[in-house]
C-alpha cells in the first residue's frame, strides 16, 4: 500500500456543483496534513492545513478522520478557476520529509 | 524577493552533459528541499537541506545527482552525464524550520529537456 493515496480522477463538475476529495494515509504516525493545489505548468500551493477539529475557509472544507486514516477536501459552489490537480500531503512523526499524493486532478465546466 | 526563486527556468541539454539548478530560498528559511516532477506524475523527494547539511540524501536516483547548500541559503543541483529519463520539472522548496506544522514554499520549477 502506498504511503499516501489518492484517487486522481478527473473529477469533471458544473459550475457551481459541490466535489469531495479523499486522501488515505498509511502510516498511523503522521501528524500534520495539508492539502496544495497545483495548477497546470505551474508549482505547487498551499490551499489549507488540516486540523484535527476540521476547518473551513470560504468554500472549502477540510476534515481529518484518524480513525480511518483519511483527510478529505470539499469544495462549494465550485468557480471555473477551481479546476486544477488537488494533493494531499502527509507530514509523519519524527520524518522531516512530507509525502505527497499523486494528486486529484478537477475540471469545473461552464 | 518574497518568494523561493529558481534558475533557470527552462535548460535544454545534450544526453551526457553536466547541469547545475539553482534554488533561492526564502530569506530565513533553513529547511531547504528538491524534489522532481515528471509529466503527469507525482512529486518525488530528492533531497532535503537543514541549514547547510542533508540529513537525508535518500531520494537522489544515483550518484550522477549531488547537491549542496552554502551559507544556508542558495543550493545548487547537479546532474552529472544527464540521460533522457532526467527530463522533468526540477522543483525546490523551503520551510521556516524543520516542525512538521510548517508550510513548505515552492519555487516555480527549472524544466530540464535532455535530448
Amino acid at each position: 500500500r502506498k504511503e499516501v493515496e489518492q484517487d486522481p480522477g478527473p473529477f469533471n463538475v458544473p459550475e457551481g456543483a459541490t466535489v469531495a476529495f479523499n486522501c488515505t494515509y498509511s502510516n498511523s504516525a503522521s501528524q500534520s496534513f495539508f492539502w496544495y493545489r497545483q495548477d497546470c505548468r505551474k508549482e505547487p500551493k498551499l490551499l489549507m492545513s488540516v486540523y484535527s477539529s476540521g476547518n473551513e475557509d470560504g468554500r472549502f472544507t477540510a476534515q481529518l478522520n484518524r480513525a480511518s486514516q483519511y483527510i478529505s477536501l470539499l469544495i462549494r459552489d465550485s468557480k471555473l478557476s477551481d479546476s486544477a490537480t488537488y494533493l494531499c500531503v502527509v507530514n509523519r512523526g519524527g520524518s522531516y520529509i512530507p509525502t505527497f499524493g499523486r494528486g486529484t486532478s478537477l475540471i469545473v465546466h461552464p | 524577493g518574497a518568494g523561493v526563486s529558481q534558475s533557470p527556468s527552462n535548460k535544454v541539454t545534450e544526453k551526457g552533459k553536466d547541469v547545475e539548478l539553482r534554488c533561492d530560498p526564502i530569506s530565513g528559511h533553513t529547511a531547504l528541499y528538491w524534489y522532481r516532477q515528471s509529466l503527469g506524475q507525482g512529486l518525488e523527494f530528492l533531497i532535503y537541506f537543514q541549514g547547510n547539511s542533508a540529513p537525508d540524501k535518500s531520494g537522489l536516483p544515483s550518484d550522477r545527482f549531488s547537491a549542496e547548500r552554502t551559507g544556508g541559503s542558495v543550493s545548487t543541483l547537479t546532474i552529472q552525464r544527464t540521460q533522457q529519463e532526467d527530463s522533468a520539472v526540477y522543483l525546490c522548496a523551503s520551510r521556516l524550520g524543520s516542525a512538521v506544522q510548517e508550510t513548505q514554499y515552492f519555487g516555480p520549477g527549472t524544466r530540464l529537456l535532455v535530448l
